[in-house]
This record gives C-alpha cells, structure tokens and sequence, in this order.
C-alpha cells in the first residue's frame, strides 16, 4: 500500500520562507499525480490551496507557491505570516484513488 | 456562491450504519464530482472515495472499499455517504468537498461527526 509522506512539523519565523515536501513510497511524484495541497487551521475543514501541481485558487495567497521537487511535490509558504500557522496536507492520485499525505504542522515562532 | 451543507452529528453503535448527506447549492450539481473525505480525532485526511454527479461512476478507497456506498439524487443535488458495519475507528468527522479524481477540490462542507461508541 501506497504511503505518502509529509515532515510532521516545520518552524519557520515571521517574515521567513519555508518549504514543505509530499514523497511517495511508491517512487517520484509527477503531474500526472495532480498533486493537491490543503491549509487546515483548528475546528475547520480543509481549505483547497494547490490543484493540478501548481494552479492556485483565486483564495491562494500570492506569497504560496508549488511545484514539484527532486521528485516529491513541494509547497513554499514565503514572507510567512501568524496565520499560516495551519497543518498542511498533500493529496495525489494513483489510478483513480487519493491518497493524503501524512500532513505537516507548521508553527510561526 | 457554491456551498456544500451537511447533515447533523450521528452516535451510531458498532455494526450499525450511518448515511451522511451533503446538499449543494450555487452551482449546476451534475456537473461536478463530490469526493468525500475523513478525519479521525487528532489524526490527518483520509481519501475515502468520489462519486460523478453526472453518470454515477464512484471510485472508493481501499480502506473503506467494502463498506462504503457513494450515490447521488440530481433532484435534490445531493450526494449521500453510506457506512455499514461501523467500528469504533470509524469514529471522525466527515467532509463532502466538490470535486472528484484530478479535479480541484474548491468547495467543502462543513463536516458532520460521526461517533461509534457502545
């Protein structure tokens, strides 16, 4: 079975740029994946952030950005704000089935 | 504006079933997929499965394959989650988003709770 993994926790200050990585066991994440990212704060649903690998909503702030990186998908908060503290998840796609990501705990210090 | 309504809160028993609903509005509802999406308390996303509004072709996730039923009623545009059988791990909030397999998901409800305790 398929795991896709995600850092448990990235600190990042104010003002700061952090990265975030989706890896797959299964081997490198592409496009054909459609790699998904979400914003989730506490007491809330999901907030769709990225779909398609790097199309944003028109939600999405500017200052997030993704791609894919040495073979894992990535998501790049920069100019990090208090509000971005929020737990991130991935999601990709295999043969018609989603798979999330173990999800990331982003704390602003 | 697109908006996704769901059921209440549910406490079911182990080996009952529970039929979640989520009622969309704002949007023309045969032409988007509902995928549906579980949280357990303090644990992360899980991909349950989608469901076309359009044809009702579903896709289910391995975890849930053999329980799970995913329909939809164009007339009321609405699209309902069964689960039979349930065991406590069943126990989690669970989102209804628009949107299916590589297609963004835009819009989600606001989760109903579903609790599996004796």
């Amino acid at each position: 079975q398929t795991v896709v993994t995600q850092e448990p926790s990235l600190t990042v200050s104010p003002g700061g740029t952090v990265t975030l990585t989706c890896a797959s066991s299964a081997g490198a994440v592409t496009s054909g994946h459609y790699p998904n990212w979400f914003q989730q704060k506490p007491g809330q649903p999901p907030r769709s952030l990225i779909f398609g690998t790097t199309n944003k909503y028109s939600w999405t702030p500017a200052r997030f950005s993704a791609s894919l990186l040495g073979g894992k998908a990535a998501l790049t908060l920069s100019r990090v704000q208090p509000e971005d503290e929020a737990d991130y998840y991935c999601l990709i796609y295999y043969g018609g089935a989603g798979i999330f990501g173990t999800g990331t705990k982003v704390t602003v210090l | 504006q697109v908006q996704l309504v769901q059921s209440g809160a549910e406490v079911k028993k182990p080996g009952a079933s529970v039929k979640v609903s989520c009622k969309a509005s704002g949007y023309t509802f045969s032409h988007y997929g509902i995928t549906w999406v579980r949280q357990a308390p303090g644990q992360g996303l899980e991909w349950m499965g989608w469901i076309s509004a359009n044809n009702g072709n579903t896709n289910y996730g391995q975890k849930v394959q053999d329980r799970v039923t995913m329909t939809t009623d164009t007339s009321t545009s609405t699209a309902y989650m069964e689960l039979r059988s349930l065991r406590s791990d069943d126990t989690a909030v669970y989102y209804c988003a628009r949107g299916g397999v590589t297609t963004s998901l835009d819009s989600w409800g606001q989760g109903t709770l579903v609790t599996v305790s004796s």
